[in-house]
């Protein structure tokens, strides 16, 4: 099983500041990488797939990049509804299974 | 634009059978993946499976053993069945599209696959 490890697991950020939050794979997935935010009481909804397309919709101030075990998201110039929780997500063909990274939760500094 | 709608039993008791029901409206549920994602209370989220609509699955290798996801195309309509429940199935219970995206690669393209649609969730307690 391929497992995802994702850091920090929380972290404090004031309006207008970059954030960067990292997800490494137990092993390589390629480019096979999604990340999804989550707000209190609603569903989560995708940001970037394939490691560095933006999902339509998504601010360009979100931006994802790595590849192989090593991936980050990074989110420029922090706007009030961007504290909420991330979360990485493999989709790697072999084998055809989704594992989601524990979370993390970005606050409000 | 496509929604998805969860609805089923919001208690179960414990050792019995959890079953949902994904809807899918303004849109096909052909040629589509389609996802299971459970959230415990307090915790992250959990991948349960997934089914193609020829009916073919994948799951979580630590829920394998009790999970059946089944389709019915004619009702534009997945399921979800869970046996033998404990409190520690107790969660909100999503489904989501499992969306492919054919994206060009350095020699090649390639395709990828992410949760692009999501149904709001719907709360099961397990307890007698």
């Amino acid at each position: 099983d391929i497992q995802m490890t994702q850091s920090p697991s929380s972290l404090s950020a004031s309006v207008g500041d970059r954030v960067a939050i990292t997800c490494r794979a137990s092993q390589s997935i390629g480019s096979y990488l999604n990340w999804y935010q989550q707000k209190p009481g609603k569903a989560p909804k995708l940001l970037i797939y394939a490691t560095s397309s933006l999902q339509s919709g998504v601010p360009s101030r979100f931006s994802g990049s790595g590849s192989g075990t090593d991936f980050t998201l990074t989110i420029n110039n922090l706007q009030p509804e961007d504290f909420a929780t991330y979360y990485c997500q493999q989709s790697y063909s072999t084998p055809p299974e989704r594992t989601f990274g524990q979370g993390t939760k970005v606050e409000i500094k | 634009q496509v929604q998805l709608q969860e609805s089923g039993p919001g208690l179960v008791k414990p050792s019995e059978t959890l079953s949902l029901t994904c809807t899918v409206s303004d849109g096909s549920i052909r040629s589509y993946y389609w996802s299971w994602v459970r959230q415990p209370p307090g915790k992250g989220l959990e991948w349960i499976g997934y089914i193609f609509d020829t009916g073919s699955t994948s799951y979580n290798p630590s829920l394998k053993s009790r999970v059946t996801i089944s389709v019915d195309t004619s009702k534009n309509q997945f399921s979800l069945k869970l046996t033998s429940v404990t409190a520690a199935d107790t969660a909100v219970y999503y489904c989501a599209r499992d969306r492919q995206w054919l994206v060009e690669g350095a020699l090649t393209y390639y395709y990828y696959y992410a949760m692009d649609v999501w149904g709001q969730g719907t709360t099961v307690t397990v307890s007698s």
